[in-house]
């Protein structure tokens, strides 16, 4: 059964600073991973999504990298800004219906 | 462009009651549709998707329903509410490898 882990729960960084979240997966056998960003009481925005095949993908200040093998990923955000303070959570697709299995997220605040 | 919608935005009903929860996408056809839940520190839960009218797939047994009258509309019921129903609900739809949310409603059950 696949199982989708995210470290830490919560991160606290002052401005400015270069970040890295973490998503882990128990099963290598996945079709797609994708980053969302969820704002309080709110839904889901995606952020990134990366096919198996691939190894990272960018848009903007993200940097999304696919290590399968290893069954992680990471969400590189560089140059932080308070306006990113969000819950970031990644999934992991199930099959071809892409069904997603979610990790619980981390709650990210950047300090002004 | 395609919009996604929820409602309503938050509800509060007391144990027992039914629920009937809306969702209803525009702007593309035959999406796939899915119900989530979201409790309190805990990821989303798929709890029912949809390939296309009248057909629903449950991920979890429990006393929700889901239904799909047409092609874009999702609809979640119950017809006993349980405390353990509480939660942020959100109903996506898919286009290729893709889920779009939408903004959920906040469901509290006293």
């Amino acid at each position: 059964k696949q199982e989708v882990t995210q470290i830490p729960a919560a991160l606290s960084v002052p401005e400015g600073e270069n970040l890295v979240l973490n998503c882990s997966f128990t099963d290598s056998a996945i079709y797609n991973l994708q980053w969302f960003r969820q704002d309080p009481g709110k839904g889901l925005t995606s952020l990134l999504l990366i096919q198996s095949s691939q190894r990272e993908q960018t848009s903007g200040r993200l940097n999304a990298s696919l290590d399968k093998s290893s069954g992680r990923s990471t969400l590189y955000i560089a140059a932080s800004q308070p306006g990113d303070s969000a819950t970031y959570l990644c999934a992991v697709s199930k099959d071809s219906n892409y069904q997603l299995i979610w990790g619980a997220g981390t709650k990210l605040i950047i300090k002004p | 462009s395609q919009t996604i919608h929820q409602w309503p935005a938050t509800l509060v009903q007391p144990v027992g009651s039914p629920l009937s929860l809306e969702c209803t996408v525009e702007g593309t056809s035959n999406p796939n549709l899915y119900w989530y839940r979201q409790a309190a520190g805990r990821g989303l839960q798929l709890l029912f998707y949809s390939v296309g009218i009248g057909q629903i797939s449950s991920e979890v047994p429990q006393n929700l329903s889901a239904s799909r009258p047409q092609d874009r509309q999702f609809i979640l019921s119950s017809k006993k509410l349980l405390l353990s129903d509480s939660g942020f609900y959100l109903c996506a739809w898919g286009a290729g490898y893709e889920q779009y949310f939408g903004p959920g409603t906040r469901l509290t059950v006293t």
